[in-house]
């Protein structure tokens, strides 16, 4: 079946450091590929998104690039605020599964000043 | 505002009642999902509906009972609660094979 493996967390930085979110994924069919964010007490919010091999999703500063040869998603920003402190979620999504999200882990990310 | 709502935020209730949730959203699309996410975050889908017709439905206990009265709406009613069904659970809606658009979650606790 599907499945989406990320690093595990929790991950702390210093502000203005570099994230690297590490996330690779088994699909059976062509996915999709997301990051969403998960702020502390709210839902989850689409972060960036690519649909097919050496597209690049980016928004906010964060960046992710599907990689088809190495099933890789990792997401990743030069520099981190305090206010990217949240639970990051790497997820795919493919056409004959009936358009599911399928999860992995989720990863906190906490910044400090 | 346009969005996917839910409705209640929070939920505290005793072992062996009967609850609900409610979803709703004015985005126009046609797919709509209730998720659960556990005590370690893990998110995994439990239903999903595609204008008013159920497409998925994971191995979820059959207390668990999605209602969509129309494209719109996507209820949960969830009978004879256990401790086990204490989570968060997420209502999304999506254009089929879209992005997905999350609410922001009921905390439904079981005492």
């Amino acid at each position: 079946g599907d499945s989406v493996t990320q690093m595990e967390g929790p991950v702390t930085l210093s502000e203005e450091a570099f994230l690297t979110i590490n996330c690779t994924y088994t699909a059976t069919g062509y996915p999709s590929l997301f990051w969403y964010v998960q702020y502390p007490g709210e839902g989850l919010q689409l972060l960036l998104k690519a649909t097919k091999a050496d597209d690049k999703g980016s928004n906010k500063g964060f960046e992710a690039t599907y990689r088809k040869e190495t099933t890789s998603f990792h997401l990743e920003k030069g520099s981190v605020q305090v206010s990217d402190s949240a639970v990051y979620f790497c997820a795919l999504n493919v056409k004959t599964s009936g358009s599911r999200l399928t999860f992995g882990e989720g990863t906190q990310l906490t910044v400090n000043p | 505002d346009t969005a996917v709502s839910q409705t209640p935020k929070y939920l505290v209730t005793q072992m062996g009642n009967d609850k609900s949730i409610k979803c709703e959203q004015n985005l126009g699309h046609d797919t709509m999902y209730w998720y659960k996410q556990d005590s370690k975050k893990f998110l995994k889908i439990m239903f999903s509906y595609n204008n008013k017709e159920l497409i998925i439905n994971e191995t979820v206990p059959n207390r668990f009972s999605p209602k969509s009265p129309d494209k719109a709406h996507l209820n949960l009613h969830i009978n004879s609660l256990e401790l086990g069904d204490s989570a968060v659970y997420f209502c999304a809606s999506s254009q089929v094979e879209n992005e997905q658009f999350f609410g922001p979650g009921t905390r439904l606790t079981v005492l």
